[in-house]
């Protein structure tokens, strides 16, 4: 089975702090994403990853950055973390081959910022 | 950018009762996602489909590519069948990430 896991269930962090949200994933799947969920608004694109390096913004990027320095791993990374990223955030991890894009999500981080 | 939309957005029903979730997008796509989320947060991938119907158990999904609509069937439902369930589209360059609906909070009572 394929598993993506995200470091942290639940964090707290204080307002201007530098916030590291780590994910991995053992499938070695050359595509990783990562979303943030809030109510009523659903699930958003921050960021997205083709392949070690490489780094696409997605729907929402501002106010955040990421990290792909080995293939398992893409880290979403708040520099200044504001009260309005408080918010879940959701890793996924897929293989585009063959039409097929399957996408497989961590379990979530709950990221509290005060 | 394609907007998704789902019907309806909280649904109830009682155990045994045939359920209907809607979908649909605004511009074209090379595949539609339907998946589940449990209180906790993980979410399941239920179904891909870029034409057609597909079954799996009891869930149904269907998709018609030029009116841009889908639906998720569930047949006898259970209160284990109770979640979010999201519609996502991929964008016909296919590796990028998913558009989602907001989701339909489904309670299947007993």
């Amino acid at each position: 089975d394929v598993k993506v896991t995200q470091s942290s269930r639940y964090l707290v962090k204080r307002t201007g702090e530098k916030v590291f949200l780590e994910c991995v994933q053992d499938m070695d799947h050359e595509n990783m994403f990562w979303y943030r969920q809030d109510p009523g608004l659903g699930l958003r694109l921050i960021y997205f990853s083709y392949d070690v390096k490489m780094k696409e913004k997605g729907d929402i990027p501002e106010g955040y950055s990421v990290s792909r320095e080995k293939k398992e791993r893409f880290s979403l990374i708040l520099e200044s973390a504001s009260t309005n990223q408080t918010s879940m955030y959701l890793c996924a991890s897929s293989l585009f081959a063959g039409g097929q894009n399957i996408q497989y999500f961590g379990a979530g981080t709950r990221l509290s910022v005060l | 950018k394609n907007e998704v939309e789902q019907s309806p957005q909280n649904l109830t029903a009682q155990e045994g009762e045939f359920i209907t979730i809607n979908c649909s997008y605004s511009v074209g796509i090379s595949a539609l996602h339907w998946l589940q989320q449990h209180p906790g947060g993980g979410i399941v991938s239920l179904f891909m489909l870029s034409s057609g119907k597909k079954k799996h158990g009891r869930l149904i999904a269907t998709i018609n590519i030029q009116e841009k609509h889908s639906s998720l069937h569930i047949t006898a439902s259970h209160p284990r069948d109770s979640a979010v369930y999201i519609c996502a589209v991929s964008p016909s360059r296919g590796a990028d990430g998913l558009t989602f609906g907001k989701g339909t909070h489904l309670i299947i009572q007993p």
